[in-house]
């Protein structure tokens, strides 16, 4: 079964300065994986994904993430904090549900972002 | 885009009781999904309904704790039956965003707390 891992529990970051998210990564096949925010008492809001092609992708906010296949990783990353982007994050990989045969999403523990002013 | 509506957004019940969660979505999609949060935890997958057949539940779920209904392509329940303090987390509803990428929307969440 595929899974992801989010090593820190809670990430604390100044507002102006960059940020990471880590999430690391176990798949047999090619990995399709995902950034999910959720904001307090909202559900969640995809912010990228990484299919193929270029290892850095792209999303929603000016957030970025950068896939390693060496590493096995798929780290989220923007260059600038902003208090806003104080947040619950969750890394996520598609799989198929073993008594499903759906596609499904399988998510880390999840990444409290803390952004001080 | 798809907006997810879901009733309630929180609610209290007690143990040995049965609640059941709406979740309306704003356009026609096969597949609902519904998820668990319990507290601390990452997100599971315990169903997959599509309209006009039984959910099917993942590992560790049975239908007979959450029984959930698909009458049509824009609504479903789960309803979470003989509740215990266990049972005390954020179900979400969830739907594809596009056909086999694995993205999802999701529902806002609700906050089940059992005393």
């Amino acid at each position: 079964a595929q899974s992801v891992a989010q090593p820190e529990d809670q990430v604390n970051v100044a507002e102006g300065n960059p940020l990471t998210v880590k999430c690391t990564y176990s798949v047999s096949g090619n990995p399709y994986l995902f950034w999910y925010v959720q904001y307090p008492n909202r559900g969640l809001q995809f912010l990228l994904k990484y299919i193929t092609g270029d290892n850095l992708v792209k999303g929603s906010y000016g957030f970025e993430a950068e896939f390693n296949k060496s590493q096995t990783s798929f780290h989220l990353k923007k260059p600038s904090a902003l208090v806003s982007d104080s947040a619950l994050y969750f890394c996520a990989v598609r799989d198929m549900g073993m008594n499903t045969g759906f596609q499904k999403l399988v998510f880390g523990t999840g990444t409290r972002l803390l952004v001080s002013p | 885009s798809a907006v997810i509506s879901q009733k309630p957004s929180r609610d209290i019940c007690q143990r040995g009781t049965s609640l059941t969660i709406q979740c309306q979505v704003d356009s026609q999609v096969t597949m609902m999904f519904w998820y668990r949060q319990q507290p601390g935890q990452s997100l599971t997958l315990i169903a997959t309904a599509n309209q006009g057949s039984e959910a099917t539940y993942e590992s560790g779920f049975v239908i007979d704790k959450f029984p959930i209904s698909r009458p049509n392509l824009t609504f479903s329940t789960l309803t979470v039956s003989n509740m215990s303090p266990e049972d005390s987390s954020i179900y979400l509803c969830s739907v594809p965003r596009g056909a086999g990428s694995g993205e999802a929307f999701f529902g806002q969440g609700t906050r089940l707390t059992v005393v």
